[in-house]
């Protein structure tokens, strides 16, 4: 099976601007979480989606947001970036069962200017 | 926020030595999960331990955990330069929180060749 895949690779923004990530997950896996990596900050949890419902949340503003589409597919969606942003946002996919193994993408890297 | 702490931040050790990281977290767990990380990449799944197993093992990794005392170590035998990365533990699943993962901030493995 192929794994996530995640898209863009790279990308560079300014402040103000607002941009749209894109994670595929693994073929027959419903949930779908992302997760923010900074070196100061580590790996924090923003959100999980199971069948197109927000199943979790983590402790993000209101900037952050995702939907999970009907054939699992995720989006999440940063607006009015901050330079704080800057991050590498993992998302990571399982067939949904509280007791699954999540495999994550290569991940995005935002640089916000 | 993290759930625990990772100890040692940073280990450097001999290819062929062995390499012990240890993992705290603070609250109880159904699983725990192990990840490598290469250079900024994506995480690599390496073991997944529930809350019930006290050992698992997988080629040259070994993993236990010890519920009483919140912790749990990861020894890689015989490391290889290929071995060098980011080790991070985890806690999740679990039946309160869903998927969300709650990451330690990492043990950096240098192997030299």
């Amino acid at each position: 099976k192929a794994g996530v895949t995640q898209t863009p690779r790279y990308l560079i923004k300014t402040r103000g601007q607002q941009v749209t990530l894109s994670c595929s997950p693994i073929s027959g896996h419903r949930s779908v979480s992302w997760y923010q990596q900074t070196p100061g900050q580590g790996l924090q949890f923003l959100f999980e989606y199971f069948s197109e419902t927000q199943r979790n949340k983590g402790n993000f503003p209101g900037r952050f947001s995702g939907r999970q589409f009907s054939n699992s597919r995720s989006e999440m969606n940063v607006s009015t970036l901050e330079l704080g942003d800057s991050a590498l946002y993992l998302c990571a996919s399982s067939a949904g069962a509280l007791q699954e193994t999540q495999y994550f993408g290569p991940g995005t890297r935002l640089l916000v200017l | 926020s993290q759930q625990g702490e990772e100890d040692p931040q940073a280990l450097s050790i001999q290819e062929g030595e062995n390499a012990t990281m240890n993992c705290s977290y603070k609250t109880s767990i159904n699983n725990l999960q192990w990840y490598r990380q290469n250079s900024g990449r994506g995480l690599v799944h390496l073991i997944l331990i529930r809350s019930n197993e006290r050992e698992k093992h997988s080629g040259r990794l070994r993993v236990t955990l010890d519920t009483s005392k919140k912790s749990s170590s990861l020894l890689i035998t015989a490391s290889r330069a290929a071995d060098t990365a980011s080790y991070f533990c985890a806690t999740g699943p679990s039946y309160n929180q869903g998927g969300k993962l709650i990451f330690g901030q990492g043990t950096e493995l240098s192997v030299k060749p």
